[in-house]
């Protein structure tokens, strides 16, 4: 049970593109959704929360406006990348948690590799 | 907010030996520890847990100790094998919304 999948699992882009970033609970209501970022050899970087219905929690230094975050669903919930430049270019992760799973425990999907060239 | 610093960011053992990785955390707050296993491009793993009302717990190989005075938690993996090098990465909750804040992680490799 609790698992989580993203798509798509890698992409490359275009400078000056956008790209979205799906996150989906298959098997339990995910309340909660983690966006993280982690570069080469480097730890996972929290990026905001989302709640279902809500609008996302931005931690300090993220900029909103260029990672969008919607959480419609209580199963799904999408990261968009706008104007994407190199430096985008990143391992995306996003976890999980639900009203009915572990209390504070995360659930990870896969992982997308962004690559904009 | 929380900070958790991880120690060391390299670690190699021969196999059969054991590996101790430490974590400090500086929320007093925190109550949730967890630890995450992470291979080359794949998901991190949840391997152990623990959490405040509790100093030890243990699965196998794998054991976890937690001392909330001194604001500390180590993971223990007793007999490593080959297959147990990967990067490992403590974290600690932070928030009414259970966010984890990430240690920098320790890359274990394990020699045959």
């Amino acid at each position: 049970g609790a698992v989580v999948s993203q798509h798509p699992s890698w992409v490359i882009c275009k400078s000056g593109t956008s790209v979205k970033i799906e996150c989906r609970s298959l098997d339990f209501q995910a309340t909660t959704m983690f966006w993280y970022r982690q570069f080469p050899k480097q730890s996972l970087m929290l990026m905001a929360t989302s709640n279902e219905g809500s609008k996302a929690t931005y931690e300090q230094g993220v900029e909103k406006d260029k990672f969008l975050i919607n959480h419609a669903s209580l199963t799904l919930s999408t990261l968009t990348v706008t104007s994407a430049h190199p430096e985008d270019s990143s391992f995306y992760i996003c976890s999980a948690s639900g009203a009915y799973t572990a209390l504070d425990e995360q659930y990870f999907g896969p992982g997308t590799r962004l690559t904009v060239t | 907010g929380e900070n958790v610093e991880q120690h060391p960011s390299t670690l190699s053992v021969q196999e059969g030996d054991s590996a101790v990785i430490k974590c400090t955390y500086s929320d007093s707050a925190s109550n949730y520890f967890p630890w995450y296993k992470q291979e080359l491009g794949k998901r991190p793993q949840l391997i152990i847990d623990i959490r405040s009302n509790v100093g030890e717990k243990k699965d196998q190989r794998i054991a976890v100790t937690l001392n909330k005075t001194a604001k500390h938690f180590s993971l223990h993996i007793t007999e490593t094998q080959p297959e147990d090098s990967a990067v490992y990465f403590c974290a600690a909750n932070e928030g009414s919304q259970g966010n984890l804040i990430f240690g920098k992680g320790t890359k274990l490799s394990v020699k045959p």
